[in-house]
C-alpha cells in the first residue's frame, strides 16, 4: 500500500468552478502537510503548508487537513484558466538514516487539472 | 524564480557516457536534495544532504553518484544509465537540515529532463 494516495485525474473544469483536490494517506507519523502546484516544464511551488487538523485560507485556495481520517484537501475557489498545472499533495515524516535523523518529504502522484475558458 | 538553479535544462545521453547535473540554491539553505521524477509516479527522493554531509541514499543504483561540495552546489553524476533512467531530475534545498527539516518547506529546482537512449 502506498503511503500517500492520489486520485491522478485528470480533471478538467470551467472557470469560475470550485476545485477539490484530495488525498489520503496511512502513516499517522506524518506531521506537517503540504501542497505544491507544477506547471508544465517546471519544478513543484509550494502553495500551501499546515500541521494541524483543520482549514487554513490564502486567497481563493483553502487547505483542510482531517488527522483522524487521514485525509486532506485543496479547494480552489473561483478557478482560472492559469489554474491549470498538476497539483502535489505532499508530507513530511522524520527520516532516519545511519543514526541521523531528517525531515522525509512523500508525494503523492499529483493531480492533473485543466481549468478551461 | 525559485532561487534553485539546474543546468542543463535537458540532456539526451547514451547508455555509455557520463555526464553530471547541476544544482545551485541562492537561499542560504542548509539541506539540499535530488528527487527524480518519472510519469504516472509520484516524486521519488533519492538523495538527502544536510550541511554537506549525505545522510540519506535511497537505495538508489551506483549508477547515480551525488556530490556536495558545500551547501551551495549539489551536482548529481550520471554514468552507464538505463533506458528507464530517463525522467525529471528536481533538486530540492530547505533551511535546515536534520530533524529540524522535518517542518521546513522545500524549495525545488526546475528540473533537468533526461533522456537515455
Amino acid at each position: 500500500q502506498k503511503e500517500v494516495e492520489q486520485d491522478p485525474g485528470p480533471l478538467s473544469v470551467p472557470e469560475g468552478a470550485i476545485v477539490s483536490l484530495n488525498c489520503t494517506y496511512s502513516n499517522s507519523a506524518f506531521q506537517y502537510f503540504m501542497w505544491y502546484r507544477q506547471y508544465s516544464r517546471k519544478g513543484p511551488e509550494l502553495l500551501m503548508y499546515t500541521y494541524s487538523s483543520g482549514n487554513k485560507e490564502d486567497g481563493r485556495f483553502t487547505a483542510q487537513v482531517d488527522k483522524s481520517s487521514k485525509y486532506i484537501s485543496l479547494f480552489i475557489r473561483d478557478s482560472q484558466p492559469s489554474d491549470s498545472a498538476t497539483y502535489l499533495c505532499a508530507m513530511t515524516k522524520t527520516g532516519w538514516a545511519g543514526g541521523t535523523s531528517y525531515g522525509k518529504l512523500t508525494f503523492g502522484q499529483g493531480t492533473i487539472l485543466t481549468v478551461h475558458p | 524564480e525559485t532561487g534553485v538553479t539546474q543546468t542543463p535544462r535537458h540532456l539526451v545521453m547514451g547508455m555509455t557516457n557520463k555526464k553530471s547535473l547541476k544544482c545551485e540554491q541562492h537561499l542560504g539553505h542548509n539541506a539540499m536534495y535530488w528527487y527524480k521524477q518519472s510519469a504516472k509516479k509520484p516524486l521519488e527522493l533519492m538523495f538527502v544532504y544536510s550541511l554537506e554531509e549525505r545522510v540519506e541514499n535511497n537505495s538508489v543504483p551506483s549508477r547515480f553518484s551525488p556530490e556536495c561540495p558545500n551547501s551551495s552546489h549539489l551536482f548529481l553524476h550520471l554514468h552507464t544509465l538505463q533506458p528507464e533512467d530517463s525522467a525529471l531530475y528536481l533538486c530540492a534545498s530547505s533551511q535546515e537540515g536534520g530533524l529540524a527539516g522535518v517542518t521546513d518547506t522545500q524549495y525545488f529546482g526546475p528540473g533537468t529532463r533526461l533522456t537515455v537512449l
